[in-house]
């Protein structure tokens, strides 16, 4: 069966300060992978999304930026964290365009 | 510009009854739409699907409409438990080459009350 793996589950950065959060998904191959986020009181954002490794698109413009340097590994990087990065951060991967997408875990990142 | 929106953000329905989640969408381009339910601190995860080819699809106790005339689709839990209590995000995309975007509702919170 599928999984999928992300962390960290909680983790507290001070502004100015780089942000690494790593995903893994198990069982699966060539899959879709995305990462949204989720602010207070919003809904949940597409960031990026891939079809494949280096393969990245950005949805909307921000201090962030996506990698996937391997089939199942989606990292989401920041150089420089504001402090409106802060968020809820979902990773999710799909089979193909038209399914639902499966979420990890989330990662709740504060930047003071 | 908000395409899927969930105009009610807090529901508080008892123990036993029906729960109806609203979502309003407003691009036409839109033919497949899901729910989430998300606990607190976790992911989402997936609840439920209704393709634009159907206006009705049932699992267990939840079942989606979709009225693709009026852009709208509710969630119906029934009967509604504790367990249910989270928030509920509905979903919509489109087929076809070159998308790969889920858009989101902002949630509606759902408290099913003993």
């Amino acid at each position: 069966s599928q999984t999928i793996h992300q962390w960290p589950a909680t983790l507290v950065q001070p502004v100015g300060s780089p942000l690494s959060l790593e995903c893994t998904v198990e069982g699966t191959s060539n899959p879709n992978l995305y990462w949204y986020r989720q602010a207070a009181g919003r809904g949940l954002q597409l960031l990026f999304y891939s079809i494949g490794i280096d393969q990245i698109s950005s949805e909307v413009p921000q201090n962030l930026s996506a990698s996937r340097p391997q089939d199942r590994q989606f990292i989401l990087s920041s150089k420089k964290l504001l402090l409106s990065d802060s968020g809820f951060y979902l990773c999710a991967w799909s089979i193909n365009m038209n399914t639902e997408a499966f979420f990890g875990q989330g990662t709740r990142l504060t930047v003071v | 510009d908000q395409q899927v929106k969930q105009n009610s953000p807090s529901l508080s329905v008892q123990e036993g009854r029906i729960s109806i989640l609203n979502c309003d969408y407003t691009n036409s381009m839109f033919d497949y739409f899901l729910w989430y339910k998300k606990y607190p601190a976790e992911g989402p995860t997936f609840l439920i699907s209704i393709s634009s080819i159907k206006d009705k699809n049932e699992d267990g106790r939840f079942t989606v409409f979709l009225n693709k005339s009026a852009k709208h689709l509710s969630l119906h839990i029934v009967p509604s438990q504790p367990g249910d209590s989270a928030v509920y995000f509905c979903a919509a995309t489109r087929s076809g080459a070159g998308s790969y975007q889920l858009t989101f509702g902002k949630g509606t919170k759902l408290s099913v009350i003993p």
